[in-house]
């Protein structure tokens, strides 16, 4: 199985602040790496698919990039509502499997 | 607008079995292309993809739980069942569906999720 890791495991940000959280694979994944955002008590929502594409709906601040092994999500002038865990998921080899998650609080 | 709910018992006894389904709506299980993954989150730890089941019946199942489970759909009533035997404590947590879509195959959307609590 492709064992997926992020860094950090949690942060403390400010409303306006700009954030990155890297996600890294075991083995390449090519672009087939998404992003999830969870808050308490609800289903993971997706926010990007295929590296960098934004998920329609999913607002201009929210920004992935990477490819191969090495990938980030970066969150540009944080707002109060994004206060939530941040999961990465690769879907290039079965089973697909999900990073630990990247809670970003007050 | 395409939506999954799970549902399903709230607590279940060490050794029992679990089932869950998930109503869908919004598309069709035999629809070319369509695939249901099950996914479950134990408390305070990450997500973790268990079955999925696709439009021409194909199963794929976690090669470490394959000999638990058992995934399902009935088209007339647009249901994925999940079966899970022999229950222990270390399997509670809350269980979500999602649909599995696109090229690369993201999970959108996902069911509310259903916590199961194993405990005699």
């Amino acid at each position: 199985d492709i064992q997926m890791t992020q860094s950090p495991a949690s942060l403390a940000a400010s409303v306006g602040d700009s954030v990155t959280i890297t996600c890294r694979a075991s083995q390449s994944v090519t672009r087939y790496l998404n992003w999830y955002q969870q808050k308490s008590g609800e289903a993971p929502k997706l926010l990007i698919y295929a590296a960098s594409t934004l998920q329609s709906g999913v607002p201009s601040r929210f920004r992935g990039s990477g490819s191969g092994t090495d990938f980030s999500l970066t969150i540009t002038s944080l707002q109060p509502e994004d206060f939530a865990t941040y999961h990465c998921q690769q879907t290039y080899s079965n089973p697909d499997t999900f990073g630990p998650g990247t809670k970003v609080e007050i | 607008q395409v939506t999954l709910k799970e549902s399903g018992p709230a607590l279940v006894k060490p050794t029992q079995s679990l089932t869950l389904t998930c109503t869908i709506s919004g598309f069709s299980l035999n629809t070319s292309g369509v695939r249901v993954s099950w996914i479950r989150q134990a408390p305070g730890k990450a997500l973790e993809w268990l079955a999925r089941i696709d439009w021409d019946d194909d199963k794929f199942y976690r090669k470490s739980l394959k000999t638990r489970l058992t995934v399902s759909k009935d088209t007339s009533r647009s249901q994925v069942v999940l079966t899970m035997t022999n229950m222990d404590p270390d399997d509670t947590g809350t269980y979500y569906c999602a649909r599995v879509a696109g090229a690369v195959g993201f999970y959108d959307p996902w069911g509310q999720g259903t916590l199961v609590t194993v405990s005699s």
